[in-house]
């Protein structure tokens, strides 16, 4: 059984690049949850798909945006790279519940991470 | 808004000694709880999940308890192994229509042989 799976493992771009990161949930699971990580940090939550559709998101700025495809990949795009931006990104799939009741049940699992260092 | 706090930040023991790592959350309103375990470079390791109904969980050598009215929970490692030594975080899920968690900065653990 395939768990979360992240692609590339590391990146590095320059400042006012753009950079697309990806994310396969792992089997059976339909919502996908982005976080970012800087050094000696907790991750904090970026944006959450289900359905296609983005469902929640954290305090980051509209030069974070996603993308949920139908077979329930879902990429990162982050415009206008900033030095800040430097951090492990982490994708985290759950098992959705068939509609948008509380997800109080939902264990999260989260996938390897994406380094990303931007100079 | 809800915030987690670890503590202690950092703990060093020697193997084989039983240690407990606090969590604590300002918002008691919480659907669950997660810990993870996550080494160095790494991604998160799912540890344990404790709904908001549940007092504890245990898998292993592992029991975490929560006390959702105080905005507390541990988690308890018993008889400490070299492979033990991670970072170990807590996560809150608080609802509100999806699965965002707030993280805690963690606890960094070093088990000495």
């Amino acid at each position: 059984d395939a768990g979360v799976t992240q692609s590339p493992t590391h990146l590095i771009k320059t400042r006012g690049q753009q950079v697309t990161l990806r994310c396969s949930p792992k089997s059976g699971h339909d919502t996908v949850s982005w976080y970012q990580q800087a050094l000696g940090q907790g991750p904090q939550f970026i944006f959450q798909y289900y359905e296609e559709e983005e469902r929640q998101r954290g305090n980051f700025p509209d030069r974070f945006s996603g993308h949920q495809f139908p077979n329930y990949s879902s990429e990162l795009n982050v415009n206008a790279l900033l030095l800040g931006d430097s951090a492990l990104y982490l994708c985290a799939s759950s098992s959705g519940t068939g509609g948008r009741r509380s997800p109080s049940s939902r264990e999260q699992y989260f996938g390897p991470g994406t380094r990303l260092t931007v100079t | 808004k809800q915030e987690v706090t670890q503590i202690p930040a950092a703990l060093s023991v020697p193997e084989g000694e039983n240690l407990v790592l606090n969590c604590s959350f300002t918002d008691s309103a919480i659907y669950n709880l997660q810990w993870f375990r996550q080494d160095p470079g790494k991604g998160l390791t799912s540890l344990l999940l404790i709904q908001s109904s549940q007092r504890e969980q245990t898998s292993g050598r592992l029991n975490a308890s929560l006390d959702k009215s105080s905005g507390r929970s541990t988690l308890y490692i018993a008889a400490s192994q070299p492979g033990d030594s991670a970072t170990y975080l807590c996560a809150v899920n608080s609802g509100g229509g999806a699965d965002g968690l707030t993280f805690g900065k963690g606890t960094h653990l070093i088990i000495q042989p």
